[in-house]
């Protein structure tokens, strides 16, 4: 079992909707959570740390549980440019290895 | 300011040959890490150098895989003897010192290896 587990997807959705995707993790020693955004054959960038008492960046909405070990993004007011690959990532206290999910692929469509 | 640079940006090899890929980190970043991806995958941790510290290369693949940071700066990733499976985009980030509250990790464009 991958340490971090996403849908691939791909999410086809309409400008204007809203999405959310999930991800779950295996080891309960995971510290830092985040979002990274990846657009087709470029680098991963940061899209937002993920807090547990969850945190909200615009129209993006990242949750924790931990208790469950899962992690959400919630995107509304879908836009074109929104369209990408989303990462979730994890991170263990003391152990600066990011731990990448493979991703889930969202194309927003007009 | 600058980011992460790599060079080269692309790489096609011949089978054998060996290649060395080379990352400039964010000036005054302590951390710097290698990720390969392959084509539709996640990326994979491969090495991770920390100041002076031992680096942690548990993730190196085989041990045609090495990786150098020099004067705690500029990193090289070397791959012996290349094989077709090594092909995927390799990746360098760097992160500023644990001290400064964050372990963001910021990434470079990557370099494309291709092995024929």
């Amino acid at each position: 079992r991958k340490e971090v587990e996403q849908d691939p997807g791909p999410f086809n959705v309409p400008e204007g909707a809203t999405v959310a995707f999930n991800c779950t993790y295996s080891n309960s020693a995971s510290q830092s959570f985040f979002w990274y955004r990846q657009d087709c054959r470029k680098e991963p960038k940061l899209l937002m740390s993920v807090y547990s008492s969850g945190n909200e960046d615009g129209r993006f909405t990242a949750q924790l549980n931990r208790a469950s070990q899962y992690i959400s993004l919630l995107i509304r007011d879908s836009k074109l440019s929104d369209s990408a690959t989303y990462l979730c990532v994890v991170n263990r206290s003391g152990y600066n290895k990011l731990i990448f999910g493979a991703g889930t692929r969202l194309a927003v469509h007009p | 300011g600058a980011g992460v640079s790599q060079s080269p940006s692309n790489k096609v090899t011949e089978k054998g040959k060996d290649v060395e890929l080379r990352c400039d980190p964010i000036s005054g970043h302590t951390a710097l890490y290698w990720y390969r991806q392959s084509l539709g995958q996640g990326l994979e941790f491969l090495i991770y150098f920390q100041g002076n510290s031992a680096p942690d290369k548990s993730g190196l693949p085989s041990d045609r895989f090495s990786a150098e940071r020099t004067g705690g700066s500029v990193s090289t990733l070397t791959i012996q003897r290349t094989q077709q499976e090594d092909s995927a985009v390799y990746l360098c980030a760097s992160s500023p010192p644990l001290l400064a509250g964050t372990d963001t990790q910021y990434f470079g464009p990557g370099t494309r290896l291709t092995v024929l």
